[in-house]
């Protein structure tokens, strides 16, 4: 069964600490990884696409990579408007496009 | 900037009511998605639409669903008899191609009372 799985579920930094989120997965030929940012009561923001081991993307300060088992989402130096829910998401080669999400890890940065 | 738009952004209503959740998809794409969040879960898939038939659906989209694009603009998704359990956050997203980046709508979140 394809299965997404984030860690830690929460987060806690100081601005400008820099961290890292897992997304650990396993799934019958992947065909992409998808990084969204929600913000309370609101629709996932996409943020990253990453097809293949070994791709990194980069946007602000933010970076996705990827392995064949998982993703990274690094983030440097964070502000407060970094507080959000990170949610990953796989699509199977061999479905119609749906996305799998993971639980999600909830990121509070500190002034 | 093209986007997803959800209306109504809340819905209350009875168990045992219909409910329909409307959606308008970017303009130029083809597949279509509804998922839903409960409260402090996942976000799961409820069905994939494309070519105005259903290419996929979850265990969740019993026969109370079903999802119809009536004008070639709207993309509607019905509960014929709501259940307590129904109550969430209903997403619309679409995408021009199966491999491609999905957008999300702000969501529809149902109460059923």
């Amino acid at each position: 069964e394809d299965q997404v799985t984030q860690s830690p579920e929460a987060l806690r930094l100081q601005e400008g600490e820099s961290s890292s989120l897992n997304c650990s997965y396993t799934v019958s030929g992947l065909r992409g990884l998808f990084w969204y940012r929600q913000d309370p009561g609101k629709g996932p923001e996409f943020l990253f696409t990453l097809y293949s081991a070994g791709e990194e993307k980069e946007k602000e300060r933010l970076k996705a990579t990827l392995t064949k088992k998982e993703s990274f989402l690094h983030i440097t130096a964070p502000k407060p408007e970094d507080s959000a829910t990170y949610l990953c998401a796989v699509q199977a080669s061999s479905n119609t496009g749906k996305l799998i999400f993971g639980q999600g890890t909830t990121l509070q940065v500190k002034p | 900037e093209p986007e997803v738009t959800q209306t109504p952004s809340h819905q209350v209503t009875q168990m045992g009511q219909e409910v329909i959740l409307r959606c308008v998809p970017i303009s130029n794409h083809l597949y279509f998605y509804w998922y839903r969040q409960i409260l402090g879960q996942k976000v799961e898939f409820l069905v994939s639409f494309y070519n105005n038939e259903i290419s996929e659906k979850s265990e969740i989209f019993d026969d109370q669903f079903s999802v119809e694009r009536p004008d070639g603009s709207n993309f509607t998704l019905k509960i014929r008899s709501t259940k307590l359990e129904d109550s969430a956050m209903y997403f619309c997203a679409s995408t021009p191609g199966i491999r491609d980046t999905q957008y999300f709508g702000p969501g529809t979140r149902l109460t059923v009372l």
